[in-house]
């Protein structure tokens, strides 16, 4: 089945600075990103996705962007903001399963710092 | 729209006691979905339905049922709880290929 690393495990960023998470995915056949954000006690919530189709997407102070050919896919926050700190999950889909399941990396604790 | 509901959100078992944890979701999705999430392991996967009807194992379906009612719910049912299935539960349901998915607020169950 499909593997997705994610690194860091944890990110420590002054406020105002960026922070990059950075995954991969084992199977070519992957063409669906989808990113999330979750909040302590909360539950996980999309942020922001990406298809095979598209190299970049942007969402105001987040982008995600997608190298097909080294297959992985990275996460930007740009001007961090206390309210950015969260454990964010990154996560693959394969097209043309039937059973649209997410794969998920192990996840990123990014802390900002005030 | 609620989007995808999960009762109870808490719950204590004893040991060897059973229980159901209800998932509903409004969105009329195909697929749904049972993860659990322990404290640095990410969230794993338990069992599945692609869709109405059809229900598959994860990757930790051990000790663990579900049942798929009709499109709108997927329960998930621990027979003999123990120790180990101390965690907290997400329900999660998705539309199809190229969709992410809307997950419940999750059950913090805690087996004594």
């Amino acid at each position: 089945g499909e593997n997705v690393e994610q690194h860091p495990s944890t990110l420590s960023v002054q406020e105002g600075d960026s922070a990059v998470i950075k995954c991969t995915y084992s199977d070519s056949a992957s063409n669906y990103f989808p990113w999330y954000k979750q909040e302590l006690g909360k539950r996980p919530q999309l942020i922001i996705d990406i298809r095979s189709n598209v190299g970049e997407k942007k969402d105001q102070r987040i982008a995600v962007t997608l190298n097909k050919t080294a297959k992985h896919f990275s996460l930007h926050i740009t001007e961090t903001q206390p309210e950015d700190s969260a454990v964010y999950f990154c996560a693959a889909s394969k097209g043309g399963s039937n059973d649209y399941k997410l794969s998920f990396g192990a996840g990123t604790t990014v802390t900002v710092r005030a | 729209n609620a989007g995808v509901t999960q009762t109870p959100k808490f719950q204590v078992l004893k040991t060897g006691q059973s229980m159901t944890l209800q998932c509903a979701q409004d969105m009329n999705h195909n697929s749904m979905y049972w993860y659990r999430q322990d404290p640095g392991m990410g969230l794993r996967l338990i069992y599945y339905s692609a869709s109405e009807g059809t229900t598959d194992k994860g990757e930790v379906p051990n000790g663990y049922n579900v049942s798929r009612l009709n499109k709108r719910e997927f329960s998930l049912r621990l027979e003999s709880a123990a120790p180990s299935q101390t965690s907290v539960y997400f329900c999660a349901s998705r539309w199809g290929e190229g969709y992410g998915y809307t997950f419940g607020s999750g059950t913090r169950l805690t087996v004594v």
